[in-house]
C-alpha cells in the first residue's frame, strides 16, 4: 500500500519569495509521483508529474519538483512566486504495475497563500 | 474541447434522502474516476470505470452508494440513503489511456444536514 504525506497544511509567503511544499511518500513499489493545483473554484489540474528519467520535472508557471529516491520525496519548489499561485497544492502517488488501475494516492494539501 | 463537467455544483440534503451526482467527462476518454474529499482528510478514490465496466471499485465506503456509468459516456454517482459522514467534494476525472493525464471536473460539494 502506498500513502503521502504532505507536512504543512498551511504555508503564508510574501510575494516574490520563494517557496517549498513539502512531499514524502511510502510505497512497497515503485511508483509515479504528481504534483496537483486546485486555484479558488476551479477543478484539480495537473501540475507536474514524474514518471521517470530525470528526477528533476518543471512546470509551463515555473513550478519545479524533484523525485529523491533515498528519501522518498517529491517537494514542489518555486523561487520566486506570484499572488496568482494562491491555491491548494495536492501530491499524489499512483503505483507503478501492470494492470488497469492507475488510482491516485493523495496528501492532505498545502493551502499556500501568497501575500503582497 | 470541453473539460470534465460535474452536475450539480453543490447540493444540500437532508440525512435519509437521495442524491444524484453526475459526471460528463472529456468525449473520447474511456476512463472514467470518482474520487471523494471529506473535510479534513484526504481525497480518497472511489471507483474507476473503463468504458461501461467497473475496473476497480474498491474504495466505494458501502453499499450506499451505487455508480453506473451506461453506454459507457456519462456516469451517475447515486447515494441513497444521504448520512452526514457522507458530505464532501466529489471529484470526477477521466482519461484517454488508463496511463495518460487525468483530468478533473470542478466537482460536486454535497452537504449533509
Amino acid at each position: 500500500a502506498q500513502s503521502v504525506t504532505q507536512l504543512d497544511s498551511q504555508v503564508p509567503v510574501f510575494e516574490e519569495a520563494p517557496v517549498e511544499l513539502r512531499c514524502n511518500y511510502s510505497s512497497s513499489v515503485s511508483v509515479y509521483l504528481f504534483w496537483y493545483v486546485q486555484y479558488p473554484n476551479q477543478g484539480l489540474q495537473l501540475l507536474l508529474k514524474y514518471l521517470s528519467g530525470s528526477t528533476l520535472v518543471e512546470s509551463i508557471n515555473g513550478f519545479e519538483a524533484e523525485f529523491n529516491k533515498s528519501q522518498t520525496s517529491f517537494h514542489l519548489r518555486k523561487p520566486s512566486v506570484h499572488i496568482s499561485d494562491t491555491a491548494e497544492y495536492f501530491c499524489a502517488v499512483s503505483a507503478l504495475r501492470a494492470g488497469n488501475n492507475r488510482k491516485l494516492i493523495w496528501g492532505l494539501g498545502t493551502s499556500l497563500a501568497v501575500n503582497p | 474541447e470541453a473539460g470534465v463537467t460535474q452536475f450539480p455544483s453543490h447540493s444540500v440534503i437532508e440525512k435519509g434522502q437521495t442524491v444524484t451526482l453526475r459526471c460528463d467527462p472529456i468525449s473520447g476518454h474511456d476512463n472514467l474516476y470518482w474520487y471523494r474529499r471529506v473535510m479534513g482528510k484526504e481525497i480518497k478514490f472511489l471507483l474507476h470505470f473503463v468504458k461501461e465496466s467497473k475496473q476497480d471499485e474498491s474504495g466505494m465506503p458501502n453499499n450506499r452508494f451505487l455508480a453506473e456509468r451506461t453506454g459507457g459516456t456519462y456516469s451517475t454517482l447515486k447515494v441513497q440513503p444521504a448520512e452526514l459522514e457522507d458530505s464532501g467534494v466529489y471529484f470526477c476525472a477521466s482519461s484517454q489511456e488508463v496511463n495518460t493525464e487525468a483530468f478533473f471536473g470542478q466537482g460536486t460539494r454535497l452537504t449533509v444536514v
